[in-house]
């Protein structure tokens, strides 16, 4: 596609239930990010994938969050035995190059706004 | 590990007048530096970034940065600013080396009078 899908765009869920936030990165992207960003705040690094190798997952704020990205295109965020505290806007981005950065900015998706009541 | 500071949470301009959004970081190597701006319910684009070379870089919609190494400075300037410039502003940074994960700042609520 033309950008960064993600889907559902909005997701209201009771308090333990598991949640999967989906990511469409731009076609031929390698590297596609996580991020969470509260109301009022700027967005906070969770995980990263260059291709289907997870490189980095030392945001993810406990054992309840994980993410995949099996066929290094499509990505999953899952959040299991949701809380109230997992209230937030979850972002993914995705970047041309793997391994360097060099005019190769991220380019964001709209979010799921993810409600947890 | 790489860290951003935006010290102005809020700032209010008149139409026409100059901008300057402060943002400070901290990188022991020279980093890759970016602004990014969030309109209300879109996602963050992409004004510019600095990667090596000319620390005066100029983006998109008339905005400029000047990479300053000696204040850890990456100080986001436009000259006249337009209604429409009204939005959230993120700087960012990237380690220039390992791990390429990027640390955005807090931001800064840009609002234009009329």
């Amino acid at each position: 596609g033309a950008g960064v899908s993600q889907s559902p765009r909005y997701k209201v869920t009771k308090r333990g239930q598991d949640v999967a936030l989906r990511c469409d990165p731009i076609s031929g992207h390698v590297s596609l990010y996580w991020y969470r960003q509260a109301l009022g705040q700027g967005p906070e690094f969770l995980t990263y994938f260059n291709y289907e190798a997870q490189q980095d997952k030392s945001g993810l704020p406990n054992d309840r969050f994980s993410a995949e990205r099996p066929e290094g295109s499509i990505s999953t965020l899952t959040i299991q035995r949701t809380e109230q505290r997992d209230s937030a806007m979850y972002r993914c981005a995705s970047s041309l190059v793997a391994g360097g950065i060099t005019n190769s900015p991220l380019h964001f998706g709209n979010g799921t706004r993810l409600t947890v009541t | 590990a790489q860290s951003v500071t935006q010290p102005d949470i809020h700032i209010t301009v008149s139409e026409g007048a100059s901008l300057e959004l402060r943002c400070n970081y901290s990188y022991g190597a020279t980093p890759y530096l970016f602004w990014y701006v969030q309109s209300p319910g879109q996602g963050l684009q992409l004004l510019l970034k600095y990667f090596s070379g000319d620390t005066l870089v100029q983006g998109i919609k008339g905005f400029e940065a000047e990479f300053k190494r000696s204040q850890s400075s990456f100080n986001l300037r436009k000259p006249s600013v337009h209604w429409s410039d009204a939005a959230e502003y993120f700087c960012a940074v990237a380690a220039s080396s390992g791990t390429y994960k990027y640390i955005f700042g807090t931001g800064t609520r840009l609002k234009v009078l009329a």
